[in-house]
């Protein structure tokens, strides 16, 4: 069965950098996208950006733009997003997502890791 | 950016009731739009895709209709298990979210 594996929690402080990665199986990486989602705590889904786990190509809400690079690695089947210069608003769950999306922009999700919580505080 | 408004933010129901939940897109989005279901602490759930087409394994009581702007979830007689919160999702360019709509126990 199709499985997300996010890693654990975060502690950061502001100004600082995370890499949160989520390692999939039960499918063939590479026919597939991965999208990054967070929720800040009580708030809504937030989409950050997709990549292409084919051809690495990426797509950025504009929001993140500059901030986040997301990348996958093949031979481990994992993909990794980085978000830099940290902020207090920056704590939430972050989710990997399966996206459907092959090779050209953002789909729709049908699978979903367990969360990264990162909390950022001085 | 293309924005999504759902509504209403929360819905108060009775197991058994007729459920409607409304997206609207700020620009046409085709039928490029799915809607999830979130229960607390858990990652959300695709119910359906494209508008209109469900995902294999979620009960038959999820339908969802529109195109264009203008989207719908319905659930046709809500469950003990459907009291969640409920997501839009746009993806014709790029994805937004709508900001969700929590259906509570009346």
């Amino acid at each position: 069965q199709v499985q997300l594996m996010q890693s654990g929690p975060e502690v950061k402080k502001p100004g600082a950098s995370v890499k949160v990665s989520c390692k999939a199986s039960g499918y063939t990486f590479t026919s597939y996208g991965i999208s990054w989602v967070r929720q800040a705590p009580g708030q809504g889904l937030e989409w950050m950006g997709w990549i292409s786990a084919y051809n690495g190509n990426t797509n950025y809400a504009q929001k993140f733009q500059g901030r986040v690079t997301m990348t996958t690695d093949t031979s481990t089947t994992t993909a990794y997003m980085e978000l830099r210069s940290l902020r207090s608003d920056d704590t939430a769950v972050y989710y990997c997502a399966r996206d459907r999306s092959r090779s050209a922009s953002p789909d729709y999700f049908d699978n979903w890791g367990q969360g990264t919580v990162v909390t950022v505080s001085s | 950016d293309i924005q999504m408004t759902q509504f209403p933010s929360t819905l108060s129901a009775s197991v058994g009731d007729r459920v409607t939940i409304t997206c609207r897109a700020s620009q046409t989005i085709s039928s490029w739009l799915a809607w999830y279901q979130q229960k607390p602490g858990k990652a959300p759930n695709l119910l359906i895709y494209k508008a209109s087409s469900v995902e294999s394994g979620v009960p038959s009581r999820f339908s969802g209709s529109g195109s264009g702007t203008e989207f719908t979830l319905t659930i046709s007689s809500l469950q003990p298990d459907d009291f969640a919160t409920y997501y839009c999702q746009q993806y014709n360019s790029y994805s937004t979210f709508g900001q969700g709509t929590k259906v509570e126990i009346k």
